[in-house]
């Protein structure tokens, strides 16, 4: 089945060493994006690729970073994380046109 | 500017209860309107949509009807199941003004057996 796949599920670092998080699709989409959930809230938007277009949120703190080598994988880097990153990080992607995003199932960052 | 605001959770019911989860929004476009599902560890999934105002998007005996003259998009099911156990998110998308999914702040709704 056509997914998008995030891996690991469960992802453990130590107080500011580098984490990276990643991301696949066999969707073929053209936009993909990185969310950070905190406990009990809504997904907020870090960043988003529209194809090679790179978009970054005004408030996305510069700890953060993505790439996207090619079509299917996009990658989070976290470069110094604090105990306050610690959370959900949820890579979804869309074609851009009406039908919403299809999410992954996410990957529980926790900082120690 | 755009938002969606849900009513505040949790919201617990016995099984086979009726279910309203309000979503109410503001846009300054012509949003597309979604619920999504996320159960405990997991990711979001999608629940059902409505692209146009009075469409009605289904799924799985849950259903809500894009109300335009009231921007509202509530969530209803006439019979909740223990699995429904989950937070429900309501989310719009404007596709001509970037495509960002907005979403509500969720709703929780724990069901009982």
């Amino acid at each position: 089945d056509a997914m998008v796949i995030q891996n690991p599920r469960y992802q453990v670092t130590q107080f500011g060493k580098p984490v990276t998080l990643s991301c696949s699709q066999t969707l073929n989409h053209n936009v993909m994006y990185w969310y950070q959930q905190k406990s009990s809230q809504a997904p907020k938007l870090l960043f988003h690729y529209y194809d090679k277009d790179f978009n970054n949120e005004a408030d996305t703190p510069d700890n953060f970073q993505s790439r996207r080598p090619n079509t299917s994988f996009c990658f989070l880097d976290i470069r110094s994380p604090g105990l306050g990153d610690a959370a959900m990080y949820l890579c979804a992607t869309s074609t851009g046109r009406v039908g919403g995003y299809t999410f992954g199932s996410g990957t529980r960052l926790t900082v120690v | 500017g755009n938002s969606v605001t849900q009513m505040e959770g949790p919201v617990t019911l016995s099984e086979e209860a009726f279910l309203t989860i309000n979503c109410t929004y503001t846009a300054t476009g012509y949003p597309s309107l979604f619920w999504y599902v996320q159960y405990p560890g997991e990711g979001l999934q999608l629940l059902l949509k409505a692209t146009k105002a009075d469409d009605k998007g289904s799924n799985k005996g849950f259903e809500a009807t894009y109300r335009k003259e009231t921007t509202s998009f509530h969530l209803e099911k006439g019979s909740v199941q223990v699995s429904d156990s989950a937070v429900y998110f309501c989310a719009l998308i404007i596709y001509n003004q970037g495509g960002k999914l907005i979403f509500g702040q969720g709703t929780e709704l724990s069901v009982k057996p």
